[in-house]
């Protein structure tokens, strides 16, 4: 079977770091991704990783385990614009999506 | 580039009404997906196009669901009739159909069936 897991919500301070969990059990794995979803609008890519290890761009770096199926997507710097839900996906010949952090940036 | 375009962006209809959906890819995309995002969920898939191949369409409810890409770019999506769970955000996705490769949505059209 195919599942991801991810926390429901989480708030943060601005300027502070934040870091939202992803865990999954895949059947096949070929890399996992993250996207952004602000409210009303379409996931926006984010990252991708295939291999063990941290991944950074800019203010927003993304690491996997592979033999522990994990992930976290780390956010610095943290901006009220960063106030959003957080896609984990994974998959073999398809992605699955978890249901999503929604993130709460307050000043 | 223009991104992945959808139409209508919002819809409301009466439930046992019919409905559809279009989606016009990125161009050059082969690979086209459909997706329903329920409220507090993450994106599902219905079906999967590699041109005018549907691939994978395991998760599409074919009693009252339908989908075509004819000519292997645009693709419509076709409720009927609809019921009030089919209420969501149906998400139109797509690819060059590489391996690993990004997914980059549309908009979305917001359905709400009364």
């Amino acid at each position: 079977g195919q599942n991801i897991d991810q926390p429901t919500e989480m708030t943060a301070t601005e300027g502070a770091i934040v870091q939202i969990n992803c865990t999954y059990q895949t059947s096949g794995f070929n890399g996992l991704f993250w996207y952004q979803q602000h409210a009303g609008e379409a996931p926006t890519f984010l990252s991708y990783n295939v291999l063990d290890g941290l991944e950074e761009k800019g203010r927003f770096s993304s690491f996997l385990s592979r033999s522990k199926g994990y992930s976290y997507l780390l956010l610095k710097e943290l901006q009220m614009k960063d106030s959003a839900s957080y896609l984990c996906a994974g998959g073999y010949n398809k992605l699955i999506f978890g249901a999503g952090t929604r993130l709460a940036v307050h000043p | 580039e223009a991104g992945v375009v959808q139409s209508p962006r919002y819809k409301i209809i009466e439930k046992k009404q019919p409905v559809a959906f279009w989606c016009n890819p990125i161009s050059g995309h082969n690979t086209l997906y459909w997706y329903r995002q329920n409220l507090g969920q993450g994106p599902e898939l219905l079906i999967r196009y590699e041109n005018e191949e549907a691939v994978d369409d395991s998760q599409l409810p074919k009693d009252r669901f339908s989908a075509e890409r004819l000519k292997g770019v645009d693709s419509t999506l076709k409720i009927q009739p609809a019921e009030l769970g089919d209420s969501a955000v149906y998400l139109c996705a797509s690819t060059h159909g590489r391996e690993r490769e990004t997914q980059y949505f549309g908009p979305g059209t917001r359905l709400l069936v009364l």
